[in-house]
């Protein structure tokens, strides 16, 4: 199981503003950056957020990233249909000396 | 333009031996580390090994340290997975991933191969 929880689930409507949590502890999200990835169904995941809140080249901006103490959250505005998939957190995990992915979060446009 | 390309998964039965490969092109294959993470249909990532852009540096999650073993080649672009004693819950969709960040333990993925399935059942 992992160290790292995320909601299951959150939903908005399009063009609304939903964010996805991630909550850890000092050995991981407190110790180190935290980096996010999108899954859309059927598909490989895909890098969204690096070192807590860089994207990537190609990522619009209505993606972001923050961390404080032992959290994470990645928020997403002006939702669209195509942003539908899972997300997960990750970071490496400092006593494990292993990395560590959350729990998962789908996201859904009602 | 990045590419990532693994094989060699199947169904195979708990407790013989499988291995995976990963083929990478489109950027300088020895000049990264590279991880292997998994996927269990419908379920969530769990990462599984890292190794470092010259094989001499490996970390492994828990549930597969002495059992699954990543190396690589850098003379063919490929990264390996040596699944041996493989059990019923290692079933999973498995990826190659291209490590990213400022030391190994310090990582994040910026591209993935499409997957692997390994099934392992009698």
């Amino acid at each position: 199981q992992s160290v790292l929880t995320q909601p299951p689930s959150v939903s908005a409507a399009p063009g609304q503003r939903v964010t996805v949590s991630c909550s850890g502890s000092s050995s991981n999200i407190g110790n180190d950056y935290v980096s996010w990835y999108q899954q859309l169904p059927g598909t490989a995941p895909k890098l969204l957020i690096y070192d807590n809140n860089k994207r990537p080249s190609g990522i619009p901006d209505r993606f972001s990233g923050s961390k404080s103490g032992t959290s994470a959250t990645l928020g997403i505005t002006g939702l669209q249909t195509g942003d539908e998939a899972d997300y997960y957190c990750g970071t490496w995990d400092s006593s494990l000396s292993g990395y560590v992915f959350g729990t998962g979060t789908k996201v859904t446009v009602l | 333009q990045v590419q990532l390309v693994e094989s060699g998964g199947g169904v195979v039965q708990p407790g013989t031996s499988l291995r995976l490969s990963c083929t990478a092109s489109g950027f300088t294959f020895s000049g990264y580390a590279m991880h292997w993470v998994r996927q269990t249909p419908g379920k969530g990532l769990e990462w599984v090994a890292v190794i470092s852009h010259d094989g001499s540096t490996k970390y492994y999650a828990d549930c597969v340290k002495g059992r699954f073993t990543a190396s690589r080649d850098n003379s063919m672009n490929t990264l390996y997975l040596q699944m041996n004693s493989p059990r019923a819950e290692d079933t999973a969709v498995y990826y190659c991933a291209r490590h990213r960040g400022r030391t190994i333990n310090i990582p994040y993925f910026d591209y993935w191969g499409q997957g692997t399935l390994v099934t392992v059942s009698s």
